[in-house]
């Protein structure tokens, strides 16, 4: 069954600070893993988009990392700042002739000043 | 460039009354579109994607229906709201061929009370 899991649930990082957020997968034939940031009732807007043969993808302070062989993906933030406050959805891609999406979940960031 | 708008933001129904969710996009032709539901605390769910005008094809069965009168227009309905039906709504869309352009539209909140 493709599935998308995402650790923590939810995380409370103090500003300034870093943090990672995890992804694993089970999704086959894959085509592609995104990472999105939804605020809070809004629609989730893409941060970076990665390929089976791309490891790694930044988007100014979001880096994005791909393990194709251990079906693992990560989302680094640095320096964090309170706009980053949001849920991240790791979402992957699989071809059956029409693509369609797998969503995780969601990560719940809060960052606190 | 292409925009996706998508109304009402919110909507609080009763039971038993109908629904319709409308979703344009502009700046684009022939663009696949979708309906996604985002219950609280779950991942985006597929309902219904199109690849053209007339053509709708639907993920679950529900008590929801969509329609596609004109290319860039795509209509989420339902002749009688259960409480079910309560959730975040979603259009996106992406143009054909292209693996990596979806985009989302700002969301409906619907409550059905």
């Amino acid at each position: 069954k493709n599935q998308v899991e995402q650790s923590p649930q939810s995380l409370i990082i103090l500003e300034g600070k870093n943090c990672t957020l995890q992804c694993n997968y089970t999704v086959s034939p894959f085509s592609n893993l995104r990472w999105y940031k939804q605020d809070t009732g809004r629609g989730p807007v893409s941060l970076t988009i990665m390929t089976f043969s791309e490891n790694t993808k930044s988007n100014g302070r979001y880096t994005a990392t791909l393990d194709a062989d251990t079906k693992q993906s990560s989302l680094h933030i640095t320096a964090s700042q309170l706009s980053d406050s949001a849920s991240y959805i790791c979402v992957v891609s699989w071809n059956t002739g029409f693509q369609k999406l797998v969503f995780g979940t969601g990560t719940r960031l809060l960052v606190s000043p | 460039s292409q925009t996706i708008h998508q109304w009402p933001a919110t909507l609080v129904q009763p039971v038993g009354s109908p629904l319709s969710l409308e979703c344009t996009v502009e700046g684009t032709s022939n663009p696949n579109l979708y309906w996604y539901r985002q219950a609280a605390g779950r991942g985006l769910q597929l309902l219904f994607y199109s690849v053209g005008i007339g053509q709708i094809s639907s993920e679950v069965p529900q008590n929801l229906s969509a329609s596609r009168p004109q290319d860039r227009q795509f209509i989420l309905s339902s002749k009688k709201l259960l409480l079910s039906d309560s959730g975040f709504y979603l259009c996106a869309w992406r143009s054909p061929g292209d693996g990596y352009g979806y985009t989302f539209g700002s969301g409906t909140r619907l409550t059905v009370v």
